[in-house]
């Protein structure tokens, strides 16, 4: 499986502030993913990572809030933007591994808002 | 949306026995996953599962796709501490990144 690492691994930050989360994975993968996770709760999908386009969001996520870049096929950004603390959640990065419909997580990024 | 209704909650269990906890779902899929996530860690895949009635292993953990499409169980047997975390499943119908995820099995082991 591929090995995902993101930065930070956590991180507090001030309510209005924003943080950009990097996502590097050690081969390339075609499709990447964004997720958030809140205490004690599920995997929710933000959106998916598009090399070379516009990120396509899932219902209730926008780009103004997240936005992210993809400018190749090992990396990844998020942005969460305007933080409130509500925006408080472990934020993961996923690919799809070799064989269909594999899935695998980054280590997360553990965010909390003041 | 689909939904996952996974069971039990929570498991509080003596070090040595066998779980069993599984998700069920109104929708069918066409992939089911397993996963594991420890504390301060990202999930890690345990088990894919790809057909109806397909059942694999990966060491102490066993997993089925349910005949309907619509379930899906996880065995874990002979527990040890280290298998104390959160195990999520996740079902798929179309492409990787649109899984549902089921709210997960939290599992506390007892030495």
């Amino acid at each position: 499986s591929a090995v995902i690492s993101q930065k930070p691994s956590r991180d507090i930050c001030q309510r209005g502030t924003s943080l950009t989360i990097q996502c590097q994975v050690d081969s390339q993968v075609t499709m990447m993913f964004w997720y958030r996770q809140q205490p004690g709760q599920s995997l929710t999908l933000i959106a998916t990572a598009n090399q070379g386009s516009e990120a396509t969001y899932e219902s209730g996520f926008v780009i103004d809030k997240f936005p992210i870049s993809r400018p190749n096929l090992t990396f990844s950004t998020l942005t969460v933007s305007n933080m409130s603390p509500e925006d408080s959640s472990i934020y993961l990065c996923s690919v799809e591994g070799v064989r269909r419909n594999e899935q695998f997580f980054g280590p997360g990024t553990r965010l909390t808002v003041l | 949306g689909q939904q996952l209704n996974q069971s039990p909650q929570s498991m509080f269990i003596q070090e040595g026995e066998d779980v069993s906890m599984n998700c069920t779902s109104s929708s069918i899929f066409n992939t089911w996953l397993w996963y594991k996530q420890d504390p301060g860690e990202g999930p890690v895949l345990l088990i894919a599962l790809y057909k109806a009635g397909e059942l694999t292993s990966n060491g102490r953990l066993t997993a089925q796709f349910g005949i309907t499409r619509k379930d899906s169980f996880l065995n874990i047997s002979a527990s040890i501490p280290s298998d104390v975390g959160i195990y999520f499943c996740a079902g798929l119908y179309s492409h990787a990144g649109k899984s549902t995820f089921g709210d997960g099995t939290t599992l506390t082991v007892k030495p």
